[in-house]
């Protein structure tokens, strides 16, 4: 069955950096885009951009911009999400969504997320 | 803070029905699809396309959207509907995707 797995919780110092990643299984890979999507404790869902897995291409948050990264590792089936410059506001689960549409694109499956916190 | 304006929170007694809306200038040009999210677990996709089921939702979830208001509505309610609510929607303009600020269901 379709599947995205994630990496484990972390718990980094203010101003470290955290890596996620997030295995798809179950599909091919390339087929379809890779959303990453936040949730501070007690807040909504907060949407920090997505990956094309075949171009590479990438959108980003605007709120995010400078110190995410997303990439796409087609040989392991693997997205990662790079957040830098971590502060303590960034404590929160990260999730991975796949996302179809064309257009008006949606998100169909998602990982059971990735808790990080940042705490000095 | 969210372009997408949603009730914080909604009460059904079991068996009524519930309506969630999600509001923004002419929403009823984009597609709206909602989530619902219960306490611990990920999101789960519940309709896409405004209107559309994924296979092993219930026939009683199903959404609307015209004009200015997209609306969720889930009929025949049970506590296990209990959950916080997300609508979403794509940005033409800048290619992100947009989510409300999630409502609470609550079931009396």
């Amino acid at each position: 069955q379709v599947q995205l797995v994630q990496s484990g919780a972390e718990v980094k110092k203010p101003g470290a950096s955290v890596k996620v990643s997030c295995k798809a299984s179950g599909y091919t890979f390339t087929s379809y885009d890779i959303n990453w999507v936040r949730q501070a404790p007690g807040q909504g869902l907060e949407w920090m951009g997505w990956v094309n897995p075949n171009s590479g291409s990438t959108v980003y948050a605007q709120k995010f911009q400078g110190r995410v990264t997303i990439t796409g590792n087609t040989s392991t089936s693997t997205a990662y999400m790079e957040l830098s410059s971590l502060r303590s506001d960034d404590t929160a689960v990260y999730y991975c969504a796949r996302e179809r549409g064309n257009y008006h694109y949606y998100m169909d499956v998602w990982g059971k997320g990735t808790t990080v916190t940042v705490s000095s | 803070s969210y372009v997408l304006t949603q009730p914080p929170s909604v009460s059904v007694a079991p068996g009524k029905t519930a309506r969630i809306t999600c509001g923004e200038n002419n929403i009823g040009i984009k597609s709206v699809h909602w989530y619902q999210q219960k306490p611990g677990q990920a999101p789960v996709l519940v309709i896409y396309y405004d209107n559309e089921r994924p296979s092993g939702i219930p026939e009683r979830f199903s959404g609307s959207n015209s004009g200015n208001t997209a609306t969720l509505t889930i009929s025949r309610v049970e506590a296990g509907d209990e959950a916080d609510y997300y609508c979403q929607v794509w940005d033409s303009s800048s290619d992100h995707r947009l989510f409300g600020a999630g409502t609470k269901l609550t079931v009396l």
